[in-house]
């Protein structure tokens, strides 16, 4: 079965430093690949996807997510964060089942 | 452009009553799928829209039911309330075809069951 993993429930880093967000899927093809980021009280918003072509891919708000088929992950990345990134976000695939199945999310704080 | 709409924002109802969610697609969108997220979960899928018809369904008892207008506009009935059924409920919209795999979420309904 399809599934999505995020290793990570909570990461704190402070502001400016960079990040990286766990992401792992299990499929036996290579699906479409989400990430989304949820602020408190709201719903979804998308910040990058991953169809095909160029393994990196670029977001809104600095965010970049690198596909590695290898090792079945798309991790998300941003070389500095800012106190307005915190949130929770959430790692998606959309395995051509025209229904997204998501992982647990991660909750990132950022400390001044 | 209108995106996706939700209403109501938030909802209390107790156990064993019948609730009613509604959701506007974003302007063109004919698709829309509904998901619960439960508290420090990610959303799960409930079920799609298309043409009026359930087209898919997720891992979801039947107290869970919907609908879709001839304005691709949907409502989420979820009769018989439980406490677990306490949750942020998504509406996402698409366009069926080629781009159904980019869905457009609404801001969601908090639904509290006591």
């Amino acid at each position: 079965a399809q599934s999505v993993t995020q290793p990570d429930i909570h990461i704190t880093v402070s502001e400016g430093a960079s990040l990286e967000l766990r992401c792992n899927y299990s499929y036996g093809a290579t699906p479409y690949l989400f990430w989304y980021v949820q602020s408190p009280g709201q719903g979804l918003q998308l910040l990058l996807k991953y169809f095909s072509g160029d393994t990196l891919v670029q977001g809104i708000k600095g965010f970049e997510a690198e596909f590695k088929r290898s090792q079945s992950s798309f991790n998300l990345r941003k070389p500095s964060v800012h106190w307005s990134d915190a949130a929770e976000y959430f790692c998606a695939v959309f395995p051509n089942t025209d229904k997204l199945i998501f992982g647990t999310g991660t909750r990132l704080q950022v400390f001044p | 452009d209108a995106g996706v709409t939700q209403s109501p924002t938030h909802l209390i109802k107790t156990r064993g009553q019948q609730v009613t969610l509604r959701c506007s697609p974003k302007s063109g969108h004919d698709t829309v799928s509904w998901y619960q997220q439960a508290l420090g979960q990610g959303p799960q899928f409930i079920f799609q829209y298309y043409e009026e018809e359930e087209r898919q369904r997720g891992n979801f008892p039947d107290r869970f039911s919907g609908h879709q207008f001839p304005n691709y506009s949907s409502e989420l009935n979820v009769n018989a309330l439980l406490l677990g059924d306490s949750a942020l409920y998504l509406c996402a919209s698409s366009l069926n075809g080629l781009a159904s795999h980019e869905q457009f979420f609404g801001p969601g309904t908090r639904l509290t069951v006591l």
